[in-house]
């Protein structure tokens, strides 16, 4: 079973500071990279799905970049706001296998 | 919002009582899958579907099985459920066509308590 871990586990920031997040998965056979974002008591949405080496996508505030060769993704949230507050997965596809979770890493932003 | 609901959405059993949870979609995606929430162990997935009679088990599958008999509906059901299987479960389905590759659009999840 292969195993994706996201670091860190959980962190609190200010209103308005930038964080970053860390996923590193085993990097032979990777087919794809997911970024969820999980606020309580609702369902995981997706943010981004990476395909590429070097791949960067963003989504307003958000965005993520990849590197499949050494495999470790990073999300980064710039100006973080207080509805910023989730739990942030990333989910790891290697060909022809489902999706498999890493743990998570939960955000909480204080105003 | 993609068209996924769960039911239900909340149970309690007791432990040795069969439970079936169902999974229905109206978008026709190909891959349907079943994961369960725990905490500190994030999303695990059980079993999932990439078309109708055609499943595959996921890395936490004892104690579970599937059936797919329609594009639209996903079984999971526990045969004798126990308390270790306490636990909040989402259905996802995708549309990609390789899988894993596109994104997942979750269901609201379904509350499991086994007394």
């Amino acid at each position: 079973i292969l195993n994706v871990e996201q670091s860190p586990q959980s962190l609190h920031v200010q209103e308005g500071d930038s964080t970053n997040f860390t996923c590193s998965f085993p990097s032979s056979i990777f087919y794809a990279l997911h970024w969820y974002r999980w606020e309580t008591a609702k369902s995981p949405e997706a943010l981004f799905v990476m395909t590429l080496n070097g791949d960067e996508k963003k989504k307003g505030r958000i965005s993520a970049t990849l590197n499949t060769k050494e495999g470790y993704s990073y999300l980064y949230i710039k100006g973080s706001q207080p509805e910023d507050s989730a739990t942030y997965l990333c989910a790891l596809n290697q060909a022809g296998t489902a999706l498999i979770f890493g743990k998570g890493t939960t955000l909480s932003v204080s105003s | 919002d993609a068209g996924i609901t769960q039911s239900p959405r909340h149970k309690v059993t007791e432990t040795g009582t069969p439970v079936t949870l169902r999974c229905h979609q109206t978008e026709n995606h190909r891959y349907m899958y079943w994961y369960r929430q725990d905490p500190g162990h994030g999303l695990r997935l059980i079993h999932y579907s990439y078309g109708v009679k055609d499943t595959d088990k996921g890395e936490v599958s004892d104690g579970y099985s599937v059936s797919r008999s329609k594009t639209e509906d996903f079984l999971l059901t526990l045969e004798s459920a126990t308390s270790s299987q306490t636990s909040v479960y989402f259905c996802a389905i995708s549309e990609a066509v390789v899988l894993g590759a596109g994104e997942l659009f979750f269901g609201e999840g379904s509350r499991l308590t086994v007394l």
